[in-house]
């Protein structure tokens, strides 16, 4: 199917456990991203990327770690997961001129 | 760098009632996007509309209408007529053409009551 697809869509993790959100998009779109939602800070960037081999810090970089060696893929990993990593995690992506940055559904992370 | 402000953090509105969602943006960039998404209560984020840095022309699309000045730096949003199935988070979304970053505003909730 064509889109956006975040797995898993559920998680919940011990506190100190690596653990790694997948996005994978099938448009060839050049930018991806990752976004945390928490209740009253609306959907903070996390990291993105311009294209393969390319990715920049956003606002909130610290605890996570990204890769993009293909153009469909933007894992995103949580290194040594902790409380405050509990939130719903969002992936995108976009063309460079974009008609609109598309989401996948969300994964509900819950780290105990 | 960007910074989108949303000031309104909710809105509540009684069926059929106009309401305007207010977005203030700041960039340095000279080729942006302005983006609006809804989030309804089932968590999903819905595009609405893009507007480039180039284009000032305000739109309307049904009930929804989107008013871009770039004097003032502002992308507002407006629904005509709300319906209860209005209600949901919008978000304004700057998207920068130099570096590739899309942030969003913190979002305004929307309560359309019957």
């Amino acid at each position: 199917d064509a889109g956006i697809t975040q797995s898993p869509r559920y998680k919940i993790t011990e506190t100190g456990r690596q653990v790694t959100l997948m996005c994978h998009q099938t448009w060839s779109h050049s930018y991806m991203f990752w976004y945390r939602q928490d209740l009253g800070h609306g959907l903070r960037l996390i990291y993105y990327s311009a294209a393969a081999d390319i990715t920049d810090k956003g606002e909130v970089p610290d605890g996570y770690v990204v890769s993009r060696s293909k153009t469909e893929n933007f894992p995103l990993t949580l290194e040594s997961a902790t409380r405050s990593q509990t939130s719903v995690y969002f992936c995108a992506s976009s063309e460079s001129s974009p008609e609109g940055a598309f989401f996948g559904q969300g994964t509900r992370l819950t780290v105990v | 760098a960007q910074k989108v402000t949303q000031a309104q953090t909710e809105i509540s509105v009684v069926e059929k009632e106009d309401v305007t969602l207010d977005c203030v943006y700041e960039t340095r960039d000279t080729t942006y996007y302005l983006f609006w998404y809804k989030q309804p209560p089932s968590g999903e984020l819905v595009f609405l509309i893009r507007r480039n840095s180039f284009d000032e022309q305000n739109e309307i699309s049904g009930r929804y209408s989107w008013n871009f000045q770039k004097s003032t730096s502002s992308f507002n949003f407006t629904i005509t007529a709300s319906q209860v199935v209005d209600s949901a988070v919008y978000f304004c979304a700057p998207f920068s053409g130099n570096t590739g970053k899309l942030i969003f505003g913190q979002g305004t909730t929307l309560q359309v009551k019957p």
